[in-house]
């Protein structure tokens, strides 16, 4: 039981590239979020999906996007890349309580 | 807009000390607020609480809910280099998706 990974763990991205996240769970959860951390903000959400082909816009959605083609996984996707960007990114999964998973540190330069 | 402010943003004490941390809400239609414990990595999970009064305890760590006055406090007693971490306050409302609204954290520091 792995609970929630994601992949890769670390990432440098030049302005203007594309990268997908990808967050997995063996948890059988329906419900899966990515969030973004940066130094002072805590943890912000940027898109959710409370079961699989759907999802739906968080607090800093902007610059993302999403899918949830199969119950288990929630990819994140950056279509161009810009410095602004640039954080740790953690997926979790859960219903009342959220399991984290470990976190991608993106950079773009 | 739901909000959670959380004081103070970094504490440091001495191993053996007792902290309180804070955490102060506003939320339309609260639902529940949670605490978690964040190291190098991930967050993890340490309460839930949907009840006011009602203290919740786990070893050295309890926390306890106002929904009257809208905050909640963390107290960790004979605290060890262990606690050291950012500990994060959230709370959900009741509109369904199970979102959380996430503070900014305290960052605690515990000295030998």
């Amino acid at each position: 039981n792995a609970g929630v990974t994601q992949t890769p763990k670390f990432r440098v991205l030049k302005t203007g590239q594309s990268m997908t996240l990808l967050c997995a769970q063996d948890m059988n959860h329906e419900y899966m979020y990515w969030y973004r951390q940066d130094p002072g903000m805590g943890l912000r959400l940027i898109h959710y999906s409370v079961g699989e082909g759907t999802t739906a816009k968080g607090e800093v959605p902007d610059g993302y996007n999403v899918s949830r083609l199969k119950k288990q996984n929630f990819l994140l996707g950056l279509e161009s890349a810009a410095p602004s960007q640039t954080s740790v990114y953690f997926c979790a999964s859960g219903y009342r309580e959220q399991y984290f998973g470990p976190g991608t540190r993106l950079t773009v330069t | 807009e739901d909000k959670v402010v959380q004081s103070p943003l970094s504490l440091v004490v001495h191993e053996g000390d007792t902290v309180t941390l804070n955490c102060s809400y506003e939320v339309t239609n609260f639902r529940s607020l949670l605490w978690y414990k964040q190291e190098k990595k991930a967050p993890t999970f340490l309460f839930m609480l949907t009840s006011s009064g009602i203290e919740k305890k786990s070893g050295r760590l309890s926390s306890i809910l106002d929904k009257k006055e809208l905050f909640s406090i963390l107290n960790i007693t004979a605290t060890q280099t262990g606690d050291s971490a950012i500990y994060l306050c959230a709370v959900r409302n009741q509109g369904g998706s199970e979102k959380l609204v996430f503070g900014k954290g305290t960052k605690l520091t515990v000295n030998p």
